[in-house]
């Protein structure tokens, strides 16, 4: 059982520059989640999906954040213009259907200089 | 903001029962009560989850007070690897909103 695949696990950037993480969910769990996490706080809900489409996006998701989800199957989100206050780890979750257990990746974590 | 009290630490000694308190004194009807835990660089990991019956599976047990208002999480014989911060969530079964809203948890000590 593969689980949720977040890539690439660490992320250095400068100031102003573009990231994209990508998320592999586990196969055939049609929601998808992204969560960010600062140190020493609980993890804060992005935005889901359920299959392709996005269903929901907290106010934290600024305009410089997208998250796409193409095929229903992996996810994209790319911050545009980094701050140094986007430093965070990024999480992505994937769920089998509605308000079931949410199944955690690893993390992407990202350092703005 | 979370719907969830929980103390910001707690010390437990390896092969007793660590008992984790939460106070949901605004829970309504339709809200479940879900545990998470987050070792140190990892994602956060389910645990356990009911809504008024008390609940076991293989990594716990969940305590449901018969008013709802609190509930506890029991480890039976914690572990070094136990270690971690655990996360009491309250959230809609059925309801539109797919999201978890996480507090800051309980960090967790197992000692040796």
């Amino acid at each position: 059982d593969t689980g949720v695949s977040q890539n690439p696990r660490h992320k250095i950037t400068k100031r102003g520059q573009n990231v994209t993480f990508r998320c592999d969910p586990i196969s055939e769990h049609n929601r998808l989640y992204w969560y960010r996490q600062t140190l020493g706080q609980g993890p804060e809900f992005l935005t889901y999906f359920q299959n392709e489409a996005q269903l929901e996006k907290s106010r934290l998701l600024s305009d410089r954040f997208s998250a796409e989800r193409p095929k229903g199957s992996f996810s994209t989100l790319e911050i545009q213009r980094t701050e140094q206050g986007d430093s965070a780890m990024y999480l992505c979750a994937s769920s089998p259907r509605t308000n079931e257990k949410l199944f955690f990746g690893s993390g992407t974590q990202l350092s703005v200089l | 903001d979370a719907k969830t009290t929980q103390p910001p630490s707690m010390d437990c000694a390896e092969g007793r029962a660590a008992n984790l308190p939460c106070n949901h004194s605004t829970i309504s009807g339709n809200e479940y009560v879900y545990w998470y835990r987050q070792i140190h660089s990892q994602g956060p990991q389910y645990i356990i989850h009911g809504l008024k019956n008390n609940e076991t599976n293989e990594m716990a047990s969940l305590i449901i007070t018969e008013d709802r208002k609190s509930s506890t999480l029991i480890l039976p014989h914690a572990t070094l690897r136990d270690t971690a911060v655990y996360y009491c969530i309250v959230r809609n079964y059925g309801g539109s909103q797919g999201n978890l809203i996480f507090g800051k948890g309980t960090k967790l000590s197992v000692k040796p």
